[in-house]
Order: C-alpha cells, then sequence, then structure tokens
C-alpha cells in the first residue's frame, strides 16, 4: 500500500512551477510532506487531513482530494532552496495509524 | 536549540558485531521512532515508542532492538541477526502520540556501513 509519487524526478529553472503528486490505493485520513536534501535530515512541510484543515509553508501549497485519494504539492516561483528530494507519507487510519512513504521525487532547480 | 542528536554521524562495522546508535531528543516530545532509508526507497519504520518504558515493533524491526528508559532517549542497537544493515538510520519525535496529526522532527542521521 505504498503511495506512488510522480514524477520520480524533476529538473526546473529558478522561478517556474513544479507539481509533485502522491496517490494511495486506500482511502487517506491524512498526507504528510517533507523535503530531504541529500545527507540530511527530512524537514517536515505541511500535513493534510481529511476534512481538515490545510497547513502551509512559505510558496509550498498542497491539496488532498479524499476522494481520488490523492494529494498535489504546488512549488510556485521555485528557488535554488527548493531542490531535494520530496517524500509523502499516508495514513489510512488503519491499524496503529502508521505512516506509509513514498519513494520520493527528486527536484533539482537550476540557476 | 530543541532537537534531536543522533551520534555517531558515521559508523563503520564488522559483520558479526552489534551497534548502538544513540537518539537524544530535548523537545519534551512523548514519541520517539526509528526509520530505516536505503537509496531508491522510501522511509521504512523499524520500532517506534510512545511513551516511556515502551515500544512497537515497525514494518522491518527483526535483527534490530530498542529501549525507552527515559522520555528523551530512545537508542536502537542493530545485531548480528540484521542481514543487512548497511543503511542511513533516521531518529525521529513528535509530540503527538498519534502519528496521523503529527509533525516529525528528524535528527541528523546515522549511516552505518558493515564491513
Amino acid at each position: 500500500q505504498q503511495p506512488v509519487q510522480s514524477p520520480q524526478a524533476v529538473i526546473l529553472r529558478e522561478g517556474e512551477d513544479a507539481v509533485i503528486n502522491c496517490s494511495s490505493s486506500k482511502a487517506l485520513y491524512s498526507v504528510h510532506w517533507y523535503r530531504q536534501k541529500h545527507g540530511e535530515a527530512p524537514v517536515f512541510l505541511m500535513i493534510l487531513l481529511k476534512g481538515g484543515e490545510q497547513k502551509g509553508h512559505d510558496k509550498i501549497s498542497a491539496s488532498f482530494n479524499e476522494k481520488k485519494q490523492q494529494s498535489s504539492l504546488y512549488l510556485t516561483a521555485s528557488q535554488l532552496s527548493y531542490s531535494g528530494t520530496y517524500f509523502c507519507g499516508t495514513d489510512d487510519a488503519g491499524n496503529n495509524r502508521k505512516l506509509i512513504w513514498g519513494l520520493g521525487t527528486s527536484l533539482a532547480v537550476n540557476p | 536549540d530543541g532537537g534531536i542528536t543522533q551520534s555517531p554521524k558515521y559508523l563503520f562495522r564488522k559483520e558479526g558485531q552489534n551497534v548502538t546508535l544513540s537518539c537524544e531528543q530535548n523537545l519534551n516530545h512523548d514519541a520517539m521512532y526509528w526509520y530505516r532509508q536505503d537509496p531508491g526507497q522510501g522511509l521504512r519504520l523499524i520500532y517506534y515508542s510512545q511513551i516511556v518504558n515502551d515500544f512497537q515493533k515497525g514494518d522491518i524491526a527483526e535483527g534490530y532492538s530498542v529501549s525507552r528508559e527515559k522520555k528523551e532517549s530512545f537508542p536502537l542497537t542493530v545485531t548480528s541477526a540484521q542481514k543487512n544493515p548497511t543503511a542511513f538510520y533516521l531518529c525521529a519525535s513528535s509530540i503527538s502520540p498519534d502519528r496521523a496529526t503529527g509533525e516529525l522532527f528528524f535528527g541528523e542521521g546515522s549511516r552505518l556501513t558493515v564491513l
């Protein structure tokens, strides 16, 4: 039941926009987004809850389509600092409420 | 500043040896987690603890052991029974034991290499 992230990788020029998708085969209670730079710890971006409020982060926003069991992360006017690997973690409110993580989307922002 | 400290950052081990990775947090968080990260794979949960003196197995607990004797400490022992221990290990904490709503704070990670 690992969520599927797409695309696997994306290359942008500074200032361009990007969308990263996270899809699950199960009904979701929440979707979590993190960014990890190479060799560093993942950093929290936001959590989207079923039927609840969205929490944002600067110029990065996200949507959560409960019916499609999918979340999308929107990166607007990308900056060099946006480079890294983006992971989504999903919670289907099943046993133990544990997060299942996607394989990640590698994002490179070039000058 | 509050945060999570993992040590050592790099560790080399000979086959057959047990090693212990340290994880300390001063965020006063109840919940703590250990994840394993391999190239091209997502984070996989090894163990988690929602309260002192209690912990549960995650998805890949075989060959690992943990303890939670203090709220701020959650060490992970990689035993010789772990068949493929070379990996990047991440410790995390959350103020909320409910992982559905809690932001995870990660340490900088420990990279273990078995020679």
